[in-house]
């Protein structure tokens, strides 16, 4: 089966640094996502990770281990409009991407 | 860079009726488009997977009698909400990969159906 984990809701202070992670399992793996949603609208692309690393854009970076379904979102200099859900999304075979629940995040002054 | 282009934004309907999303793929062909449905404070879960050309591929427990998914040419794939009930309210978001393995989806606008 296929399984995505991140945490539910994060609070983090403007200016800080917060780590999002997710764990995944699923049946193939062709790239690892990072959307950002907020209320309303649809997602919007953030990293793409097909390779183990850290692929560093601007304030965001995004980590994959895939030997052990692993990746987290890296937010520096965290600003109150990236107050917003994250969503981790696994492509498997076929292009077919699966989504995680999602991770409110709550950025304070 | 590649635009997928979803339509309406969002529509009201009465109870029984049948509602068609559309969603075009503007710059680049799409053999393959996703369908999703998000409910509030929840994530997007997917739906079917529509194939030019030929059937599409339902995710467990999704009524493919209720959620008719046509996909006519490169461009276009539609999903048409029929009898719709209350229940069916919900965001509907299409996705499209581009040309390539390694690349990202692009989402439509999405379409907020409420049925009343």
């Amino acid at each position: 089966g296929q399984n995505i984990d991140q945490p539910t809701e994060m609070t983090a202070t403007e200016g800080a640094i917060v780590q999002i992670n997710c764990t995944y399992q699923t049946s193939g793996f062709n790239g690892l996502f990072w959307y950002q949603q907020h209320a309303g609208e649809a997602p919007t692309f953030l990293s793409y990770n097909v390779l183990d690393g850290l692929e560093e854009k601007g304030r965001f970076s995004s980590f994959l281990s895939r030997s052990k379904g692993y990746s987290y979102l890296l937010l520096k200099e965290l600003q109150m409009k990236d107050s917003a859900s994250y969503l981790c999304a696994v492509r498997g075979g076929g292009f077919k991407t699966i989504f995680g629940a999602g991770t409110r995040l709550f950025v304070k002054a | 860079g590649a635009v997928v282009s979803q339509h309406p934004s969002w529509v009201i309907c009465k109870s029984g009726t049948s509602v068609k999303i559309e969603c075009r793929s503007l710059d680049f062909q799409a053999t393959t488009m996703f369908w999703y449905r998000q409910f509030p404070k929840q994530s997007l879960m997917l739906m079917a997977t529509s194939n030019e050309g030929s059937k599409a591929t339902y995710e467990q427990g999704v009524e493919k009698d209720k959620f008719l998914i046509n996909h006519a040419s490169l461009t276009l794939s539609t999903l048409t909400v029929t009898s719709a009930h209350p229940e069916d309210s919900s965001f509907y978001i299409c996705s499209a990969p581009a040309t390539g393995v390694n690349t990202e989806a692009f989402f439509g606008q999405g379409t907020r159906l409420t049925v009343v």
